[in-house]
């Protein structure tokens, strides 16, 4: 199947900083780019939807001055959380759907987990 | 608003067991459903796809179904394995390609050896 990184797999930062998380399709090109956010033992939530030349979509009662997303290229969507604080420790995941599957298959990356002190 | 929920939440069961898995979704109008794997503190893998024009799909010990007019897809491990143990999510996209998926929230299951 088609390949989704993330980089960073894990980071640790300061409250108040801010953390950029990378998206990448490996073999594929990807118009658009999905976001979601994972608590400890709860399903995944979507956070937003990322489209590839234009503003991204966020879901009800996501901060989009908060959680900024940029998709610069038909590979690559980043996501940084600004001006972090403890309760945006998660586990956030990416996906893309690949056009060139039947079903337009959608797959994920491995993850990043964030933990803000 | 598509709602997706899949019934237990824990399942444990003795090696070598035939099992399936429930998920069941509100909308009909489901493009397609997919089912993934998550092993803990990892991303989801996809096992099966499911496209609204067919029933089935198979590969290797699994096979998952789609009914839509009753709303619901079931995951079919044949001979479970203690490597099957994982969390199993289901999710589909309601208005067609590139749109978001709405989550179960899953099964863990627990294959004992």
């Amino acid at each position: 199947g088609a390949v989704v990184s993330q980089h960073p797999s894990r980071v640790i930062c300061k409250s108040g900083t801010s953390v950029k998380i990378e998206c990448r399709s490996l073999d594929f090109q990807a118009t658009t780019m999905f976001w979601y956010r994972q608590f400890p033992k709860q399903s995944l939530m979507l956070m937003a939807t990322s489209n590839e030349g234009s503003k991204a979509t966020y879901e009800q009662g996501v901060e989009k001055d908060k959680f900024l997303i940029n998709h610069a290229s038909l590979t690559l969507s980043t996501l940084t959380v600004t001006s972090a604080h403890p309760e945006d420790s998660s586990f956030y995941i990416c996906s893309a759907p690949d056009p060139g599957l039947a079903g337009d298959e959608q797959f994920f990356g491995p993850g990043t987990r964030l933990t803000v002190l | 608003k598509q709602e997706v929920t899949q019934i237990p939440a824990a399942l444990s069961v003795p090696e070598g067991e035939n099992l399936v898995l429930n998920c069941s979704f509100t909308d009909s109008a489901i493009y397609n459903l997919q089912w993934f794997r998550q092993d803990p503190g990892k991303g989801l893998t996809s096992l099966l796809l499911i496209q609204s024009s067919q029933r089935e799909q198979t590969s290797g010990r699994l096979n998952a179904s789609l009914d839509k007019s009753s709303g619901r897809s079931t995951l079919y491990i044949a001979a479970s394995q203690p490597g099957d143990s994982a969390t199993y999510l289901c999710a589909g996209p309601v208005t067609g390609a590139n749109s978001k998926l709405t989550f179960g929230k899953g099964i863990t299951l627990s294959v004992r050896p």
